[in-house]
């Protein structure tokens, strides 16, 4: 399985854009990314996922490299409620029932 | 959100007793997951299901048993309850296998063996 590693933690001002970087370098041609987030004591919510095209959505703006060796969550204006847990995971190739593998994620904190 | 719900939401027990845990959905989704939570661990699934009486193991299965016998309801059980079980379990659910496709996750049960 790809692996992905991400910064332990992170801070942002509200307002502003936050930029959660992930490097999945081991990442297979046909393996998605997926990012989650996980609010305190909440479960994991999704917020967005993409195979080699820039995503957008309405929560968030997934970036990947056209090597797809990494890629960049982007909340545009970050807010108090954006402060979570923030999981990117390459989903392993057909099969396994759809599982994810969690890693430890990045921790947000967004600020005044 | 997707109808999700878990029971109990929190529990205490000892050490030896049987637990089960319950989850609940409103979606008519074919796949349902069982993740466990610990400090420093992330989420780590512990069993599966594609379809009413299928089931197969995750990465940390042992000591855990599972069954599906509705679309809606897939149970988790403790035949005899640790203390390393003591952890946060969640939930979710999926509309199929496809690469796609995307899992959303319940609320969680706060299990306490003592």
């Amino acid at each position: 399985d790809a692996k992905t590693t991400q910064p332990p933690s992170m801070d942002c001002a509200e307002g502003r854009a936050a930029n959660l970087p992930c490097n999945h370098s081991t990442i297979s041609g046909n393996e998605y990314v997926y990012w989650y987030r996980q609010i305190h004591s909440q479960g994991p919510q999704y917020i967005i996922h993409g195979l080699k095209n820039n995503e957008t959505n309405e929560m968030a703006s997934l970036i990947i490299t056209e090597d797809r060796k990494s890629s960049t969550l982007i909340l545009p204006h970050a807010t108090l409620r954006d402060t979570a847990v923030y999981y990117c995971i390459v989903r392993p190739p057909w099969g396994g029932g759809n599982k994810l593998t969690f890693g430890t994620g990045t921790q947000l904190k967004v600020e005044l | 959100d997707a109808g999700i719900t878990q029971s109990p939401r929190h529990k205490v027990t000892e050490t030896g007793t049987p637990v089960t845990l319950r989850c609940h959905q409103t979606e008519n989704h074919r796949y349902m997951y069982w993740y466990r939570q610990d400090p420093g661990h992330g989420l780590r699934l512990i069993h599966y299901s594609y379809g009413v009486k299928d089931t197969d193991k995750g990465e940390v299965s042992d000591g855990y048993s599972v069954s599906r016998s509705k679309t809606e309801d897939f149970l988790l059980t403790l035949e005899s309850a640790t203390s390393s079980q003591t952890s946060v379990y969640f939930c979710a659910i999926s509309e199929s296998e496809a690469l796609a496709d995307t899992q959303y996750f319940g609320p969680g049960t706060r299990l306490t063996v003592l």
